[in-house]
């Protein structure tokens, strides 16, 4: 088992410029997220997913869209960076009963110039 | 506004020296308060999660507990190994699966 898997690892973007950033995961989970983590503060959500099809806004969506592209996979696109999107992004995902026990990937480090 | 406060930000000890970190919370009505620990470089990896004041959860050399207002992460006789940053997270009553996080508290363990 791989677990959750995060691609790329790290990427530099100049201002206005897209990218998707790639999640997925093998264990057969049925919600997955993607939060954002910045020094000082807490992660925050950007965009969650409950089950293949569904998705909802979280706590900082703007800027941010996603795709549940089936069961395994939920990317994460930003149509025209900024500046202020340079953070570090973590996908996660939880089994149905977990109740919030989160398995999270090893992140994408970006940096929007 | 539902709200985690982590203290410290960092903390240093040297090995054996045992301590505990603190995580005061402010949400309308707990479903769960949770905590992780984080790596250098790496994801979150869950802990604990407690559900009501007075419970008590252990691993190893690590302890949760929790009150009504807080929740205390003890930390016996710590390894170098235990150096990481530990995160705590809250849901409250009126989300079915958004959390609200503290920034965390860099513990690290001199040997």
């Amino acid at each position: 088992n791989a677990g959750v898997t995060q691609t790329p690892k790290f990427q530099v973007l100049k201002t206005g410029q897209s990218m998707t950033l790639q999640c997925a995961q093998d264990m057969n989970h049925n919600s997955m997220y993607w939060y954002r983590q910045d020094p000082g503060m807490g992660l925050r959500l950007i965009y969650y997913s409950a089950s293949e099809g569904t998705t909802d806004k979280g706590e900082v969506p703007n800027g941010y869209n996603v795709s549940r592209l089936n069961k395994r996979e939920f990317s994460l696109r930003l149509e025209s960076a900024a500046p202020s999107q340079t953070s570090v992004y973590f996908c996660a995902s939880i089994r149905a009963g977990a109740y919030n026990e989160q398995f999270f990937g090893p992140g994408t480090r970006l940096t929007v110039l | 506004e539902d709200q985690v406060t982590q203290s410290p930000e960092a903390l240093r000890l040297q090995e054996g020296e045992s301590s505990s970190l603190n995580c005061s919370y402010t949400v309308s009505g707990l479903r769960g308060l949770f905590w992780y620990r984080q790596d250098p470089g790496k994801g979150p990896e869950f802990l604990f999660t407690l559900y009501s004041a007075g419970e008590e959860k252990e691993k190893e050399r690590l302890k949760a507990t929790l009150t009504k207002k807080e929740s205390f992460l003890h930390i016996t006789a710590p390894k170098p190994e235990d150096s990481a940053t530990y995160l705590c997270a809250v849901q409250g009553a009126d989300s079915n699966y958004q959390l609200i996080w503290g920034a965390g508290t860099k513990l690290i363990i001199k040997p």
